[in-house]
């Protein structure tokens, strides 16, 4: 069974440029999450979709963040303009359907903002 | 809100020791527990599960962990150490059974000497 895809591994940009991570679940996974982890801390939530609906985003900084899944598939997490702070792993996890079901993540995606 | 407490950023054993890493944490229902395991450059692994079923549980690679209500703790255990089991370890809590939506502690990471 193939993991959880995402890509790039690893990003430098810019401050002020845009940046976008892309993350394939698990084929069949209608949940599907994005977590910001910075060096030294635990991942944190920025959003969950189930299928292609957001479920919650409430940690995500909407005026510089967004994230979609149109087809309820693969996913897109952007950033513009980005700031020295948004340095960090970029997780995507996903589950079957979100409940009692174990979560996969991803290898993530690193981005370095200089 | 809920929390989880990690006691103790890094850990140092020799190989063969016992290993233990403390987590803590503060929830006003009965939680659902986890803890992850991340190794350089990788994504993070389930290791194991606390979903109030029985309190002493048992993962992959070794590892288990007691649930403790009174002490709300949730503390990892391995008999004996490996080189192999050098690495990041996280635990993480959800309020629900929402299993992908999880607040991560700070992490702990295990060096093991030879």
């Amino acid at each position: 069974e193939a993991g959880v895809a995402q890509s790039p591994r690893y990003k430098i940009i810019e401050k002020r440029q845009s940046v976008a991570f892309w993350c394939n679940p698990i084929s069949g996974h209608a949940t599907l999450y994005w977590y910001q982890q910075i060096l030294g801390q635990g991942p944190k939530l920025l959003i969950q979709f189930q299928n292609n609906g957001v479920v919650d985003d409430s940690q995500l900084p909407k005026d510089r963040f967004s994230a979609e899944r149109l087809k309820g598939v693969d996913s897109t997490l952007k950033i513009q303009p980005a700031k020295l702070e948004d340095s960090a792993v970029y997780l995507c996890a996903s589950t079957l359907d979100g409940w009692n079901t174990e979560a996969f993540f991803g290898q993530g995606t690193r981005l370095t903002v200089v | 809100a809920q929390s989880v407490t990690q006691l103790g950023s890094h850990v140092s054993v020799s190989e063969g020791a016992l290993v233990l890493l403390r987590c803590n944490y503060s929830s006003s229902v009965p939680p659902y527990l986890f803890w992850y395991v991340q190794y350089p450059n990788q994504g993070l692994q389930l290791l194991l599960k606390y979903t109030s079923a029985a309190t002493l549980v048992k993962g992959i690679n070794g590892f288990e962990a007691e649930f403790k209500k009174s002490e709300t703790s949730f503390h990892l255990t391995k008999p004996s150490a490996h080189m192999s089991d050098a690495a990041e370890y996280f635990c993480a809590v959800t309020p629900t059974s929402n299993t992908g939506k999880l607040i991560f502690g700070q992490g702990t990471t295990l060096q093991v000497k030879p």
